[in-house]
């Protein structure tokens, strides 16, 4: 089965460091999104790219957080500097053009401390 | 802007039929999910419904559509201990393919 990697798995990190997690979308995906899962906000939508270009970002805190997509085969999340209120997890997920549901990575925890 | 609400939680026995309900307030819904995630993992898709549908089978799970009412259900029968998870309703409108999620109802089975 096809599947979207996401790496690392799990990170640790002081406040302030910064962090980049990477995604890898199912080959031949052209949308790539990337979602941030808390207990309290549920999952809120922070970027979506379609060809690689960014479409909607209005969900993320623009002066720390920035979101690209190198090529096709690489979507990275950044966070730069990090803080406690980060800590969360982040999933990318990726679908074809205009395609009918989508396929979730596994997710990146992520601990501020 | 869209909204999905679901209730938070669920508890059903071992056997009986699960149903999970889910109300969304954009009108312009195209398609409909039912999305999986069960603890440390990420979301799996169960199963879909475009809008102009009002039910669809699949194996044990049955998704009704009242568009009118804007009300979604997910029913899953003969409920086994596997089932135990967070079940998220989400839709998407064809101008805009973002996932709006629910808040997601988790589901307990019952011995």
């Amino acid at each position: 089965d096809a599947r979207v990697t996401q790496t690392p798995r799990h990170k640790v990190t002081e406040m302030g460091q910064e962090v980049t997690m990477r995604c890898q979308p199912i080959l031949g995906h052209n949308t790539v999104f990337w979602y941030r899962q808390t207990m309290m906000q549920g999952l809120e939508l922070l970027a979506y790219f379609r060809n690689r270009a960014p479409l909607d970002d209005s969900g993320m805190p623009k002066d720390r957080f920035s979101a690209e997509m190198p090529d096709a085969t690489l979507a990275t999340l950044k966070i730069q500097p990090s803080e406690p209120r980060d800590s969360a997890v982040y999933f990318c997920a990726s679908g074809p053009d205009r395609g009918v549901g989508y396929t979730f990575g596994s997710g990146t925890r992520l601990t501020v401390v | 802007g869209e909204d999905v609400e679901q209730s938070l939680f669920l508890s059903v026995r071992e056997g009986d039929s699960s149903v999970i309900n889910c109300t969304y307030t954009d009108s312009s819904s195209t398609y409909l999910y039912w999305y999986k995630q069960e603890p440390g993992a990420g979301l799996q898709l169960l199963t879909y419904i475009f809008s102009n549908m009002d039910m669809k089978q699949d194996q044990r799970l049955t998704v009704l559509l009242n568009k009118k009412d804007k009300h979604l259900s997910l029913r899953i029968a003969d409920t086994q201990t596997g089932d135990s998870a967070i079940y998220f309703c989400a839709e998407t409108n064809f101008g805009n393919e973002k996932l709006t999620f629910g808040t997601g109802t988790r589901l307990t089975i019952i011995p």
